[in-house]
């Protein structure tokens, strides 16, 4: 068990809705990301959150917004979406916003994934 | 260009043999960090191994080893005996210092398959 949550786990729904993916970080993990995986494919990165402010952006579509809340929990919201979109969406956390300190790697914890399926 | 490559969509073992798995990556960084996950079919990601640019010795975690290379750019995964439980996808990842943020940026995978 990373420590890392992501609600729901499965997700079904149709072309044109919108979709919101939550994830809970580590205790004490500043830092949230968002990738996507598409099928048999590697991950995706989309967008990077730390304590609350916007710290990197990878491809993420201009359907897809995210943000980060006081609490650290974060929610990455999907509209219009298509069937493109299905994919397995994954958050992560770290306690780091950059590079990494003596002794840490930097290392990424994953949640299990959030499955979108586009009908 | 892409930065992390592996070039082993998929690879069959015999169960207990040794294996290797490639990455190469492309980087213009002298400060960064390359990371191995796997991912069994039930979907998460279990990171496995670490190695830093700095490291002079080659990364080892229980079973995994990385062989570092840094002139040839390479950080290949290796572990000996494989066992049935190592079916999985494995995954190379790079951080770059100069990132913005401390995202890592990963390969298309390998699909490891152990036979009995």
């Amino acid at each position: 068990d990373s420590g890392v949550t992501q609600t729901p786990k499965h997700l079904i729904t149709a072309t044109g809705q919108r979709v919101t993916l939550r994830c809970s970080p580590r205790s004490g993990d500043l830092s949230v990301y968002w990738y996507q995986q598409s099928l048999d494919q590697g991950l995706q990165f989309l967008i990077q959150y730390y304590n609350g402010e916007e710290r990197a952006k990878g491809n993420i579509l201009e359907r897809f917004s995210a943000q980060q809340f006081p609490d650290l929990h974060s929610e990455l919201n999907l509209s219009s979406l298509e069937l493109g979109d299905s994919a397995l969406y994954f958050c992560a956390s770290s306690v780091v916003s950059r590079g990494a300190g003596e002794g840490n790697t930097g290392e990424l914890f994953f949640g299990e994934g959030s499955r979108l399926t586009v009908l | 260009a892409q930065k992390i490559t592996q070039t082993q969509p998929g690879m069959f073992v015999q169960e207990k043999e040794a294996v290797t798995l490639d990455c190469t990556y492309d980087t213009s960084d002298q400060s960064y960090g390359l990371f191995w996950y796997k991912q069994p079919s039930s979907g998460e990601m279990i990171f496995l191994i670490y190695q830093g640019s700095y490291d002079e010795q080659n990364a080892t975690e229980g079973r995994y080893s990385l062989n570092f290379q840094k002139a040839r750019k390479s950080a290949n995964l290796v572990f000996s005996a494989s066992q049935l439980g190592d079916s999985a996808m494995y995954f190379c990842a790079m951080r770059e210092l100069d990132n913005a943020g401390n995202m890592l940026t990963f390969g298309g995978g390998t699909r490891l398959m152990v036979k009995p």
